[in-house]
């Protein structure tokens, strides 16, 4: 069964170091999407892709976030320097490209990755 | 303005017991997507269901079932004995066409439900 993959699961860094987290969508699908859960809560998106363009990054603090999708497929999240209100789960998720105006496409979530920053 | 409510913060029940978990949305579109996703402790969310505007049938997928009422703007989940590894977050979503093309999605805060043995 095809799944979105993310690594690391879990990291651990110093405030003002950089992180990274990668993600790797559902084969064949062009939308993805990074969300970010801190505990308690339910996810709030950073910034949604449709291939390798950016559809929204309105919530993406761009001052200290980056998301890139240059060939389209995977995907890389960073933040530089990391803050200790970062700490939170980071989740991608992946949908096929709609196929038809008006229909929309099921999510399909990642494991995450668990941020803690010290 | 987009808005999903869970006012069910936790829920405790005893195994065999039915829940329902509550869900209260606001949109202005007609067009609309709802959906109900699982996160047990492991953290990934599963997705359970999808529901479109038009379509207020509810549904019913072994001890799950939903009921969709747009007259209240609700889009209710009710498991019916409950069992132990129905313990998890349950998060109530809805998805609204973006004027740029594509939806977006906004979560609700979920509802912890615990079924003890």
């Amino acid at each position: 069964e095809a799944e979105v993959a993310q690594s690391p699961r879990y990291k651990i860094t110093e405030k003002s170091q950089a992180v990274a987290f990668w993600c790797d969508p559902i084969s064949g699908h062009a939308t993805l999407y990074w969300y970010r859960q801190i505990l308690g809560q339910g996810p709030e998106l950073l910034v949604q892709f449709q291939d390798e363009s950016v559809v929204d990054d309105s919530q993406l603090p761009k001052d200290r976030f980056s998301a890139e999708r240059l060939k389209g497929v995977d995907s890389t999240l960073k933040i530089q320097p990391a803050e200790l209100g970062d700490s939170a789960m980071y989740l991608c998720a992946s949908s096929p490209l709609p196929r038809a105006k008006g229909a929309t496409d099921t999510q399909y979530f990642g494991p995450g990755t668990r941020l803690t920053v010290l | 303005a987009q808005k999903v409510t869970q006012a069910q913060t936790e829920i405790s029940v005893v195994e065999k017991e039915d829940v329902t978990l509550d869900c209260v949305y606001e949109t202005r579109d007609t067009t609309y997507y709802l959906f109900w996703y699982k996160q047990p402790p492991s953290g990934e969310l599963v997705f359970l269901i999808r529901r479109n505007s038009f379509d207020e049938q509810n549904e019913i997928s072994g001890r799950y079932s939903w009921n969709f009422q747009k007259s209240t703007s609700s889009f209710n989940f009710t498991i019916t004995a409950s069992q132990v590894v129905d313990s998890a977050v349950y998060f109530c979503a809805l998805s609204e066409p973006r004027n740029t093309g594509g939806f977006k999605t906004i979560f609700g805060a979920g509802t912890r439900l615990f079924v003890k043995a």
